[in-house]
């Protein structure tokens, strides 16, 4: 079975400008979080949808957002991009609430220049 | 104060070694915790899910949560040079994680 998979894996971005993050979660799995990893913060949740309706939401700003697809998969988009915002994206994929079932991807990448 | 507290090392031991990896956490109102081990450019993957107090063990891993104390551990026996890589610890709150800031963990061979 094919893991979760995240496009890019890397990006470059200036100040300012918008980006969109693609995940495709395990096949079957639907349910789809976003996590934030960043060396001063550490793993900070960002959203998560199931079956195409955001179930759950972190403290981030409106800059992020995020949907899902009737297929599960999902993409989460960051406007007006800050310096800030440079860091490491998870996604992670789960069937349905068991966290003991939860399947990372390997990261995008994101430096804002 | 973070809900989730974790020393984020680096923590070095020598191969062989038994490895200790700890966490605290303020609510008491989590049941559910969880490791998580990370190499470097890798997602977090599931080492021990845990719930409530007691010890769970798997091969060379034990998890062990103290819940009067609110502490959580994570022990390494006969650690190799491929246990090293970062462990995060993380408590489950209705529908999200909240996790600690990982350790890295060295083993020297």
């Amino acid at each position: 079975k094919a893991g979760v998979t995240q496009t890019p894996r890397y990006l470059i971005k200036t100040r300012g400008q918008q980006v969109t993050l693609s995940c495709s979660p395990i096949s079957g799995h639907r349910s789809v979080s976003w996590y934030q990893q960043t060396p001063g913060q550490g793993l900070q949740f960002l959203f998560e949808y199931f079956s195409e309706t955001q179930r759950n939401k972190g403290n981030f700003p409106g800059r992020f957002s995020g949907r899902q697809f009737s297929n599960s998969r999902s993409e989460m988009n960051v406007s007006t991009l800050e310096l800030g915002d440079s860091a490491l994206y998870l996604c992670a994929s789960m069937l349905g609430a068991a966290y003991n079932e939860q399947f990372f991807g390997p990261g995008t990448r994101l430096t804002v220049l | 104060q973070k809900e989730v507290e974790q020393d984020p090392g680096p923590l070095s031991v020598p191969e062989g070694a038994i490895v200790s990896l700890n966490c605290t956490y303020s609510n008491s109102a989590f049941q559910y915790f969880m490791w998580y081990r990370q190499y470097s450019r890798k997602g977090p993957e599931l080492l021990m899910y845990t719930y409530s107090s007691g010890n769970k063990e798997d091969g060379r891993f034990t998890a062990q949560v103290d819940k009067s104390s609110k502490y959580i551990s994570l022990f390494i026996r006969d650690s190799q040079p491929s246990d090293s890589a970062t462990y995060l610890c993380a408590a489950q709150s209705n529908y999200q994680l909240i996790w600690g800031a990982g350790t890295k963990l060295i083993i020297k061979p």
